[in-house]
């Protein structure tokens, strides 16, 4: 059971704007530890999205974008395209845990 | 571009000791990386193992650092992952994947190994 929450599933037509949550705690997000955020697309290795909070890689769509505030952080997702469908995935770092990294426990993406 | 490919043993027996090696290239492996391992048993979400750097400094997860040795050799530009005492639990692709504070921004593509006697 991972220390960080995500919806298990989420749902969206093509253009449509939707949102992933990552909720942690005062050990984790809200210690101040930086989030970020992979896509892993069916079959294939994660890859990053969103680094630091709020930034991207480079190559990686404006319509992708990050933010954090409190003990959560999100992932929001504009005009969405059937090739979003992914598997989403938030990570961070857990004081009550030595400092390791620490993955949410994925969102499903569909593209309806 | 840095480039990771994992390699190692497909089955390993019940309590016996998983071991992998991820070849690094395009890059040198004492850069400022942390070297990291993260697995996902099938059909499930991601699972950090543990990182090390090129000092042969090492962070694990501690549900699994009783078990974990992550090591590094510069020599041939590899870092390895040996994990024992291992159930049909430890089933998973096995990633190594490279970066810093910032995330992982490099990833093998995966080696699954399957525990089965």
């Amino acid at each position: 059971q991972s220390v960080m929450t995500q919806p298990p599933s989420v749902s969206g037509a093509p253009g449509q704007r939707v949102t992933i949550s990552c909720t942690g705690s005062s050990s984790n997000i809200g210690a101040g530890y930086d989030v970020h955020w992979y896509q892993q697309l069916p079959g294939t290795a994660p890859k990053l999205l969103i680094y630091g909070n709020t930034n991207r890689p480079s190559g990686v769509p404006d319509r992708f974008s990050g933010s954090k505030s409190g003990t959560s952080a999100s992932l929001a997702i504009t005009g969405l395209q059937a090739e979003d469908e992914a598997d989403y995935y938030c990570q961070s770092y857990d004081s009550s845990l030595s400092g390791s990294r620490v993955f949410g426990g994925g969102t499903k993406l569909t593209v309806l | 571009q840095v480039q990771l490919q994992e390699s190692g043993p497909g089955l390993v027996k019940p309590l016996g000791t998983l071991s992998l090696t991820c070849a690094v290239s395009g890059g040198s492996i004492s850069n400022n990386n942390w070297w990291n391992w993260v697995r996902q048993p099938p059909g499930k979400g991601l699972e950090w193992i543990g990182e090390i750097y090129h000092s042969g400094s090492t962070n694990y997860n501690p549900s699994l650092k009783s078990r974990v040795t992550i090591s590094v050799d510069k020599s041939k530009n590899q870092f390895s992952l040996k994990l024992s005492s291992v159930t049909a639990a430890d089933t998973a692709v096995y990633y190594c994947a490279s970066g810093t504070y910032a995330g992982l921004g490099y990833w093998g593509q995966g080696a699954l190994v399957t525990v089965s006697s």
